[in-house]
């Protein structure tokens, strides 16, 4: 079984402050991570994946998150928010190893986060 | 490269009759394609499973006979609305995911469904 907590549905930061979400996740076997970005009325867009090769990964946009296994958390992080970050945010589990999982995310509830100039 | 698309993005309905959408890859083959629904203000949440060639695999609470699922070929799948009600309106999202790449879904833009 596996799967994700976001801690805060929303957050709201300033115009180049740090951006920091929260993922923490729950897997019976090793896990892959992702962060997904939607925007309104749109699929999702794949910002970055841990696929159990180096703990800290670097995505697109200038975000990035660290795996920690001690903590089973996920937390993706950029140094300075854009406005054009403003966007819904979605961890996702899947498994890497056999059984009814393999291949298929779960999904956090998401986290909104708000930019404000 | 790994584009899906979706069509249509928006539909609207009326309640009784039934609505199908299409998922393609475009520029990959995609041997396993996943269904899911997202309410609003709420996450996505896996519909189906399907594979080329074979039936899909419904998750639990998901009724086969109302969400037809068809994937015909490596790069189309459809899933059909059968008898829409207005509880069935919802954003539909589907993935594909490449031969061999279990850790990797590409997903489409998405279909909003209203159902009248």
């Amino acid at each position: 079984a596996q799967s994700v907590t976001q801690l805060g549905s929303h957050v709201s930061v300033s115009e180049g402050a740090l951006v920091l979400l929260r993922c923490n996740y729950s897997s019976s076997v090793p896990p892959y991570l992702f962060w997904y970005v939607q925007y309104p009325n749109q699929g999702l867009q794949l910002l970055l994946k841990y696929t159990s090769a180096a703990t800290l990964v670097k995505g697109i946009n200038g975000f990035e998150a660290e795996f920690k296994k001690s903590e089973t958390s996920f937390h993706l992080t950029k140094p300075s928010a854009h406005m054009s970050d403003a966007a819904e945010y979605f961890c996702a589990v899947t498994s890497n190893a056999g059984g009814t999982s393999y291949g298929k995310l779960t999904f956090g509830q998401g986290t909104i986060l708000t930019v404000h100039p | 490269g790994a584009v899906v698309s979706q069509h249509p993005s928006r539909v609207i309905c009326k309640s009784g009759t039934s609505v199908k959408i299409e998922c393609r890859s475009l520029d990959f083959q995609a041997t396993t394609m996943f269904w899911y629904r997202q309410f609003p203000k709420q996450s996505l949440m896996l519909m189906a499973t399907s594979n080329e060639g074979s039936k899909a695999t419904y998750e639990q609470g998901v009724e086969k006979d109302k969400f037809l699922i068809n994937h015909a070929s490596l790069t189309l799948s459809t899933l059909t609305v059968t008898s829409a009600h207005p509880e069935d309106s919802s954003f539909y999202i589907c993935s594909g995911q490449p031969q061999g790449y279990y850790n990797e879904q590409f997903f489409g833009p998405g279909t909003r469904l209203t159902v009248l």
